[in-house]
């Protein structure tokens, strides 16, 4: 069974500085690695995707995440953050499980940007 | 091009009560998921559907039930409700051929249980 297991439950950072949000997943096939963000009361947005490829991805909001096969890893990283990134984090994976694509999702990290 | 939207936004029920959520996915898309996400805690999958067919389910019982319809629009149903359901409800959908799954997701429903 695939599971994902965001380490952090809270992170908080000063603004303009650097922050990583810690994300490993376990599972015996290849999966495809999501990043979502949700700001209050509110759905989840996708931030980045990896699929295949290149393992340093790049998406919005000046966001990035590294693809560690060895280390069933997907850390999320940002240089520099913003007032306007507190929100909450999470981690995603998919997977085919038994003829569909099953996305299991993190238990979230909240990132909270002091001024 | 229309997003993902649910309704409604906020639902206050009693123990043992019927509560039907609607989602109408994002235009050209054709599979719909649903999530149940406690307070506090990471979005869990509760069904998905594909042309109608319910072709994948979490750990849920079957109080939760669904439906999509021809335009892809979808219900979930949940029966005698219990206070523990009380949860923000996604919606998420995806297109043809995206065989990774990407979800689009809804702005959710709160739901109450009192």
């Amino acid at each position: 069974a695939q599971s994902v297991t965001q380490l952090d439950s809270q992170v908080p950072v000063f603004e303009e500085a650097p922050v990583e949000l810690r994300c490993n997943y376990s599972s015996s096939v290849s999966v495809y690695l999501f990043w979502y963000v949700q700001y209050p009361n509110q759905g989840l947005q996708l931030l980045l995707k990896y699929l295949s490829g290149s393992t340093l991805v790049k998406g919005i909001n000046g966001f990035e995440a590294e693809f560690n096969k060895s280390q069933t890893s997907f850390h999320l990283r940002k240089p520099s953050v913003h007032i306007s990134d507190t929100a909450e984090y999470f981690c995603a994976v998919s997977m085919n499980s038994g003829g569909y694509q099953k996305v299991t999702f993190g238990t979230g990290t909240k990132l909270q940007v002091i001024p | 091009e229309t997003g993902v939207t649910q309704s409604p936004t906020h639902l206050i029920k009693t123990r043992g009560q019927q509560v039907t959520l609607r989602c109408s996915s994002q235009s050209g898309h054709n599979t719909v998921s649903w999530y149940q996400q406690a307070l506090g805690q990471g979005p869990q999958f509760i069904f998905q559907y594909y042309r109608e067919e319910e072709n994948g389910r979490g750990n849920f019982p079957p109080r939760f039930s669904g439906l999509q319809f021809p335009n892809y629009s979808s219900e979930l149903n949940v029966n005698a409700l219990e206070l523990d359901d009380s949860a923000l409800y996604l919606c998420a959908s995806s297109f043809p051929g995206n065989s990774y799954n990407e979800q689009f997701f809804g702005p959710g429903t709160r739901l109450t249980v009192l």
